[in-house]
């Protein structure tokens, strides 16, 4: 089984500033991860898919690198609507795992 | 568009079980899998399982394996999922998401189980 670990466990960021996810698995999971966004009370949405390719309608401030077992989801430019829970997500085996995710906050 | 409307909010006890559905519109139903993910009050995200309708394939998560239960009804663009010996870490929201290029890319709204004697 696959684990994955997100760090930091909360970011503290002011709108504007670039804020750096990272994700990384227990043993490689070649670049099938994907990243979701998700806020309160909401169904989470999938921003990132395959390591680096951006869903349909996500906006260019949000890119995704890496590949094996260290993942980042970068958000180039903190915009209000961003601060929110951020979740990885692989597929090893056609079985998925999430990973417990990292809260981007309003510092 | 795509669209998934799922059950409403639902009460057990202990050791009982729960079937959940997750009724699909606008798209071809055999085509896409479909998953469950289900998320504790204030806990982060757990996937439980994937089907695919047309094939009628399955993957279970290890954690939940021999619990729960996927099953399609092509007749009714429908998905379910039956999770049974229900305890009160069972208490979630549970949502069915529709895959895109074998990610979640289309979710329902969700679907509150709570677990209580």
């Amino acid at each position: 089984e696959v684990v994955l670990t997100q760090s930091p466990a909360t970011l503290s960021l002011s709108p504007g500033e670039r804020a750096t996810l990272s994700c990384r698995a227990s043993q490689s999971v070649d670049t099938y991860i994907a990243w979701y966004q998700q806020k309160p009370g909401q169904a989470p949405r999938l921003l990132i898919y395959d390591a680096s390719n951006r869903a349909t309608g996500i906006p260019a401030r949000f890119s995704g690198s890496g590949s094996g077992t260290d993942f980042t989801l970068t958000i180039s430019s903190l915009e209000p609507e961003d601060f929110a829970v951020y979740y990885c997500q692989q597929r090893h085996n056609w079985l998925f795992a999430f990973g417990p995710g990292t809260r981007v906050d309003i510092e | 568009q795509v669209h998934l409307m799922q059950s409403g909010t639902e009460v057990k006890k202990p050791g009982a079980s729960v079937k959940l559905s997750c009724e699909t519109s606008g798209y071809t139903f055999t085509t896409y899998t479909m998953h469950w993910v289900r998320q504790a009050p204030g806990q982060g995200l757990e996937w439980m399982g994937w089907i695919d309708p047309g094939s009628g394939s399955r993957k279970y998560s290890d954690k939940f394996h021999g619990r729960v239960t996927l099953t399609s009804d092509t007749s009714a663009s429908t998905v379910y999922m039956e999770l049974s010996s229900l305890r009160s870490e069972d208490t979630a929201v549970y949502y069915c998401a529709r895959g895109i290029i074998q990610w979640l890319g289309y979710w329902g709204q969700g679907t509150l189980v709570t677990v209580s004697s």
